[in-house]
């Protein structure tokens, strides 16, 4: 139980264009979902805080305009990274956390998706 | 706030040897703790979790961890390790589950590369 998906794995793309990333919780409801940005040989590092219905919580430093994030299901969010350019280049990793009592304090992990920005 | 340190960046261990890792976090309030693992390319799976009660906990793979609250503690251990082991581990600390709580503070990371 408690499954995180995440597609695409990997994506490469040219400067300029947007990239959508999908996160889904396959076998639960997911009240919560948050994205993090890992760099290499680094830990991770939240980049915002999403809510199933409201507008996600972005961490000091990230752009929300720059970074589009919709959670629009209990199942579902996806995590748009406008116009990109190579710095944005990285590894994203989504994770979920279910809503029922006994089970709200642990977070689920999806295999993440490396981006590469030419 | 919060904050973890993982003062190991990297520990080499032979095969079948015991190998610790250190996290200690500080926090003014009760905490829940977590030690997450990455295999290369991977995301991070959960190894083992304190919420309350026992403060030994452990995992379905031979690991362990105490919670110790005096030392503001959290090192995972495993008596005999396996080359499938090798991978990086991750130290988490969370103070609660709902509204702007509950967001996971991780440490940096240790890597455990295990030699035959």
């Amino acid at each position: 139980g408690a499954v995180v998906s995440q597609h695409p794995s990997w994506v490469i793309c040219k400067s300029g264009t947007s990239v959508k990333i999908e996160c889904r919780s396959l076998d639960f409801q997911a009240t919560t979902m948050f994205w993090y940005r890992q760099f290499p040989k680094q830990s991770l590092m939240l980049m915002a805080t999403s809510n199933e219905g409201s507008k996600a919580t972005y961490e000091q430093g990230v752009e929300k305009d720059k970074f589009l994030i919709n959670h629009a299901s209990l199942t579902l969010s996806t995590l748009t990274v406008t116009s990109a350019h190579p710095e944005d280049s990285s590894f994203y990793i989504c994770s979920a956390r279910e809503g029922l009592a006994g089970n709200q304090e642990t977070q689920y992990f999806g295999p993440g998706t490396r981006l590469l920005v030419l | 706030a919060q904050s973890v340190t993982q003062l190991d960046s990297q520990v080499p261990v032979f095969e079948e040897a015991p190998v610790e890792l250190r996290c200690n976090y500080s926090s003014s309030v009760s905490v829940y703790l977590f030690w997450y693992v990455q295999y290369p390319n991977q995301g991070l799976q959960l190894l083992l979790k304190y919420l309350s009660g026992s403060t030994l906990v452990e995992s379905i793979n031979g690991f362990e961890a105490e919670f110790n609250k005096s030392q503001t503690s959290f090192h995972l251990r495993k008596p005999s390790v396996h080359i499938s082991d090798t991978a990086e581990y991750f130290c988490a600390v969370s103070d609660g589950y709902g509204g702007s709580q509950g967001n996971l503070i991780f440490g940096k990371g240790t890597k455990l590369s295990v030699k035959p």
